[in-house]
């Protein structure tokens, strides 16, 4: 009976470099959220998907930033050609149809140099 | 542009007192409040919702109290326990579907033994 996994727990890349961070939701779960968390500062709605889907991307900066849920597989967060201010935690949730809110994972901290 | 209020960043309470975490909102769309308690370096965890349509929601030693015409809510810990000790965040959305979240700051709750 996992939880929402991610990983990496930790990622650390240089400016310019891709980030990929992956997002697995629990079992039965076919709604996917992204959220990220800013030093000192509450979390911020990303992007919302479904399998396949993208349904809500409001959130999510227009350029380097983009993402996915497979058919197959997690979802994943990219991020290409990182700068300092994308550091952050990053969170994702899942939830059956229907419910608000989700259950978290434990967040993959990039640290960009 | 802060939807959601959290304007107390950190609170301390002696054990067995109560603790009053407050949130306020800007937004009179936003019908679902949630609280989330946040441990370092994990994600958050739901602790307690209520919909618009109460002023009131009770869980063990969790309540929170919402006023509409105020736009403000109220979460309530009696008695406050060292393992309370935690950020929480206060939560609201559009509808109780699966929609996105937007987030306070947070209030960070150190219980004193």
């Amino acid at each position: 009976n996992a939880g929402v996994m991610q990983n990496p727990r930790h990622l650390v890349r240089r400016r310019g470099q891709e980030a990929r961070l992956r997002c697995s939701p629990m079992k039965g779960h076919s709604h996917v959220y992204w959220y990220r968390q800013l030093p000192e500062e509450g979390l911020k709605f990303m992007v919302y998907l479904q399998k396949e889907n993208i349904i809500d991307e409001s959130g999510m900066p227009k350029e380097r930033f983009s993402a996915e849920f497979p058919k197959e597989g997690p979802s994943i967060l990219r991020i290409q050609q990182v700068v300092r201010g994308d550091s952050a935690a990053y969170f994702c949730a899942s939830s059956p149809s229907g419910t608000p809110g989700g259950f978290f994972g434990p967040g993959t901290r990039l640290t960009v140099l | 542009d802060q939807q959601v209020k959290q304007n107390s960043p950190s609170l301390s309470v002696q054990e067995g007192r109560i603790s009053i975490l407050n949130c306020d909102y800007t937004n009179s769309m936003f019908d679902y409040f949630l609280w989330y308690k946040k441990y370092p370096a994990e994600g958050p965890t739901f602790l307690i919702s209520i919909s618009s349509i109460k002023d009131k929601n009770e869980d063990g030693r969790f309540t929170v109290f919402l006023n509409k015409s105020a736009k403000h809510l109220s979460l309530h810990i009696v008695p406050s326990q060292p393992g309370d000790s935690a950020v929480y965040f206060c939560a609201a959305s559009v509808g109780e579907g699966n929609t996105p979240l937007v987030f306070g700051k947070g209030t960070r709750l150190s219980v004193i033994a």
